[in-house]
């Protein structure tokens, strides 16, 4: 299966910074690479496809970008409905994996 | 507008069986395939099991090759997961997931249900 590892696991951020997540995979996916958001006793919800492509009605405070096997998905702006926990996923292969997390926490 | 309801979920012993459900509404149901995905408590998300939009093809990961079995009913725009032999490490909320297409290659999520949880106890 191919791993995928997000760091940092948590980052402490204050309203207006512009922070960014890297999503690494163990071998090449190519962009086929999805970023979710999920807020507690949540489900998760679609941020960004194909690595760059900003989902309908998302902010365009998100971006994406990457390829290969290094991924970032970056805030600029940071509001408070952003504070949550972001997951990547690859859908290259079968099983699609996700990375572990990485929690956006107030600074 | 596009909603994902699953039920089924709850308390069963260590080698039990539960069967999930997954209600769709607000979109053709047959033309997308559909993905169980699990979270277990404070953990991270497990793609488990996946089935294309006509339900000719399932995949499953490894860890439950054997004991699950994702199946669907076009006609009631449903998707069901038996779950059989379950085990402590199969506590989890369970996650009925919609793909953008019809196949199961290159699935990405648009639309989540709210999950459903399964405690696996004595």
């Amino acid at each position: 299966d191919i791993q995928m590892t997000q760091s940092p696991s948590t980052l402490s951020a204050s309203v207006g910074d512009r922070v960014a997540i890297t999503c690494r995979a163990s071998q090449s996916i190519s962009g086929w690479l999805a970023w979710y958001q999920q807020k507690p006793g949540k489900a998760p919800n679609l941020l960004i496809y194909k690595a760059s492509s900003l989902e309908s009605g998302v902010p365009s405070r998100f971006s994406g970008s990457g390829s290969g096997t290094e991924f970032t998905l970056t805030i600029t702006g940071l509001q408070p409905d952003d504070f949550a926990t972001y997951f990547c996923q690859q859908y290259s292969i079968y099983p699609w994996t996700f990375g572990q997390g990485t929690k956006v926490e107030i600074k | 507008e596009v909603q994902l309801l699953e039920s089924g979920g709850g308390l069963v012993q260590p080698g039990g069986s539960l069967r999930l459900s997954c209600v769709a509404s607000g979109f053709t149901f047959s033309n997308y395939a559909m993905t169980w995905v699990r979270q277990a408590p404070g953990k991270g998300l497990e793609c488990v099991s996946t089935i294309t939009a006509s339900g000719g093809s399932t995949y499953y990961v490894d860890s439950v090759k054997g004991r699950f079995t994702i199946s669907r009913d076009n006609s009631k725009d449903t998707l069901y997961l038996q779950i059989n032999s379950l085990r402590a490490e199969d506590t989890a909320v369970y996650y009925c997931a919609k793909a953008p297409r019809s196949s199961s290659s290159y699935n990405y999520f648009d639309c989540w249900g709210q999950g459903t949880l399964v405690t696996v106890s004595s």
